[in-house]
């Protein structure tokens, strides 16, 4: 059974810290690996889709990082704002196309 | 382009019926994907439904069904409803397989009584 874990569950930081989620994949069969970032009573938003070994993403404030050979990616958050509060959850695919996702991690930026 | 959009928002059902939820892609996607979403769990994977035919299928049981139409509107059905069935239901649509990004619904919450 495929995997996928995030860390940490949860996570409170002050406005304008920057922080960094882990989410961790399996390593065989890598396909891609998307982040999503969820508001509550809003759905899902796509942040970003990776596929190689080395990717780096960056979109404003926020950027990711990704290792297939060792099965990891990391999301960072810079100057983090109270509008980035949402749960983070990140997804693997491999060959089969099938999406597996993480539980996510839920931030709060207090102001 | 319009979203993708789910129906109906809510609904509120009692222990053994049967409930219909309706998924509309985003026009000219054909990939449709159904999740379950319950408190302390990630997106569950339920199905995936691309040009009519079921391409993956998750870990739950027989009582959750899906199937596709030839405009890619997808229905799920959830026959002899449980209590543990409660949860958002949220529909997925993408272009293509594979990196191709899905794009999520608004969700249907279902209470089951």
């Amino acid at each position: 059974i495929l995997n996928v874990e995030q860390s940490p569950q949860s996570l409170h930081v002050q406005e304008g810290d920057s922080t960094n989620f882990t989410c961790s994949f399996p390593s065989s069969n890598f396909y891609a690996l998307h982040w999503y970032r969820w508001e509550t009573a809003k759905s899902p938003e796509a942040l970003f889709v990776m596929t190689l070994n080395g990717d780096e993403k960056k979109k404003g404030r926020i950027s990711a990082t990704l290792n297939t050979k060792e099965g990891y990616s990391y999301l960072y958050i810079k100057g983090s704002q109270p509008e980035d509060s949402a749960t983070y959850l990140c997804a693997f695919t491999s060959g089969t196309y099938k999406y597996i996702f993480g539980t996510g991690t839920r931030l709060k930026v207090l102001a | 382009k319009a979203g993708v959009t789910q129906t109906p928002r809510y609904l509120i059902k009692t222990r053994g019926q049967q409930v219909t939820l309706s998924c509309s892609p985003i026009s000219g996607h054909r990939s449709v994907s159904w999740y379950q979403q319950t408190p302390g769990q990630g997106l569950q994977f339920l199905f995936e439904y691309f040009s009519e035919t079921q391409r993956n299928k998750g870990n739950f049981p027989g009582r959750f069904s899906g199937r596709q139409f030839s405009n890619s509107r997808s229905e799920m059905n959830v026959s002899t409803l449980e209590l543990g069935d409660s949860a958002l239901y949220l529909c997925a649509t993408r272009g293509g397989p594979g990196t191709d990004t899905q794009y999520f619904g608004p969700g249907t919450r279902l209470t089951v009584l």
